[in-house]
């Protein structure tokens, strides 16, 4: 088990480009969830997926974000002209949706993928 | 609306002293509780959960926390903080089956020698 992997770690990008960033969740996990981070604040609730389906979305997620996970496994989360205010880091995490009491709650996360945008 | 507070932003304590840190709760039943620990340039590592049952928990690394129902709060416990420990520590709440956790902002725990 190589736990929550995020690729790229980092990304530097110029204001009005798009970029993609990928999560492979750990492989028995069915849930996936991506998050934004910026400094000095909490984790921010983006998306989360079971399996392949979009199960909530934040009213965070703006129409220049979309998250996909085509066939239940890795996700991509992309943004769209981005904003200076799009600089964050962005987690993901995974769980199971069933199991041992409360295992579908608890949510093990990646090193997540740092944007500057400049 | 649901939301986690945590009152200290930043706290300094003496390597070898007590710590505890502060997390209450708004949630409309009662919730799964969580206890996130943050190292530079890391991701979220899960130190303890509270689902239900015994309102003490322990966690890893010497942690505890204890859930009051009364006073919706799951604070944070330490007898001996080792410099280790500095790290930025988050709480959060979700509800039971699964789905999305919310985070409060964070403390930052900061270690004297």
């Amino acid at each position: 088990d190589t736990g929550v992997s995020q690729d790229p770690r980092h990304k530097i990008t110029k204001r009005g480009q798009n970029v993609t960033f990928r999560c492979d969740p750990i492989s028995e996990h069915n849930r996936l969830y991506w998050y934004r981070q910026t400094l000095g604040q909490g984790p921010e609730f983006l998306t989360y997926f079971q399996n392949e389906a979009q199960l909530e979305k934040s009213r965070l997620l703006s129409d220049r974000f979309s998250a996909e996970r085509p066939k239940g496994s890795f996700s991509t989360l992309e943004i769209q002209r981005t904003e200076q205010g799009d600089s964050a880091m962005y987690l993901c995490a995974s769980s199971p949706s069933t199991g041992v009491l409360g295992g579908a709650n608890v949510l093990t996360f990646g090193a997540g993928s740092r944007l500057t945008v400049l | 609306a649901q939301s986690v507070t945590q009152p200290d932003i930043h706290i300094t304590v003496s390597e070898g002293a007590s710590l505890e840190l502060r997390c209450n709760y708004s949630y409309g039943a009662t919730p799964y509780l969580f206890w996130y620990v943050q190292s530079p340039g890391q991701g979220l590592q899960l130190l303890l959960k509270y689902f239900s049952g015994d309102t003490l928990v322990q966690g890893i690394k010497g942690f505890e926390a204890e859930f009051k129902r009364s006073q919706s709060s799951f604070n944070l416990r330490k007898p001996s903080v080792h410099w280790s420990d500095a790290a930025e520590y988050f709480c959060a709440v979700g509800a039971p089956g699964g789905g999305k956790l919310i985070f409060g902002q964070g403390t930052e725990l900061s270690v004297k020698p």
